[in-house]
């Protein structure tokens, strides 16, 4: 199975400050890598997908990068109703599998 | 708009059955695969199981974890989706969510509210 790897597990930062997540994939996936948001206590979002398409309803400030096998989910400007987890996923080959999580909080 | 609900929860003994029920609404359910993915308390999200559509011969995949104990099926005419789940186990404790892949490239782009499922003796 393909591993993802998401670092850091946990990071705080403060409002309209860059905050940039990773997730390093055990092989390579291509662009085949989405980014998920968890806020508290609700269910997962889909927030990108391909690697840098902005799934429906999502703000510009979130946007997704790779390089290599290495992946980044940056948001531009933090605003308090990004807080929650974040999740990477990949769909290049079965079992399709997610990062460990990274909690973003707010300082 | 979407809707995906699921039903049939609870608290089950070891070695006991419950099956998951989902309840979908507002997409072309027949045309997209179906997946449950769960989460145990306080951790990250796992893979279940996965139905793809008609087109693609209701292709099903297991976690290893679960393989041999779950079945995951679907009702085109009702647009349902199933998780029967067999000789649990107190790790198969975890909220699980039914998920939907629209984008037909498997990502998961819709996600129910999900249902609890507690295996204790």
């Amino acid at each position: 199975d393909i591993q993802m790897t998401q670092s850091p597990a946990s990071l705080s930062a403060s409002l309209e400050e860059i905050v940039t997540i990773t997730c390093q994939a055990s092989q390579n996936i291509g662009n085949w890598l989405a980014w998920y948001q968890q806020k508290p206590g609700k269910s997962p979002q889909l927030l990108i997908y391909g690697t840098t398409s902005l799934a429906d309803g999502v703000p510009s400030r979130f946007s997704g990068s790779r390089s290599g096998t290495q992946y980044s989910l940056k948001i531009s400007r933090l605003q308090v109703e990004d807080i929650g987890i974040y999740y990477c996923q990949q769909a290049s080959s079965t079992p399709w599998t997610f990062g460990g999580g990274t909690k973003l909080e707010l300082k | 708009e979407v809707q995906l609900v699921e039903s049939g929860g609870g608290l089950v003994q070891p070695k006991g059955s419950l099956k998951l029920s989902c309840a979908a609404s507002g997409f072309d359910f027949n045309s997209y695969g179906m997946s449950w993915v769960r989460q145990a308390p306080g951790k990250g999200l796992d893979l279940v199981a996965d139905i793809s559509s008609k087109s693609y011969n209701y292709a099903t995949y297991y976690a290893d974890s679960v393989k041999d104990r779950f079945t995951i099926s679907r009702d085109d005419s009702q647009s349902m989706v199933y998780l029967q789940m067999d000789n649990l186990k107190t790790e198969d404790t975890a909220l699980y969510y039914c998920t939907a892949d629209t984008t037909g490239i498997d990502y998961f782009d819709y996600w129910g509210q999900g249902v609890m499922v507690t295996v204790s003796s």
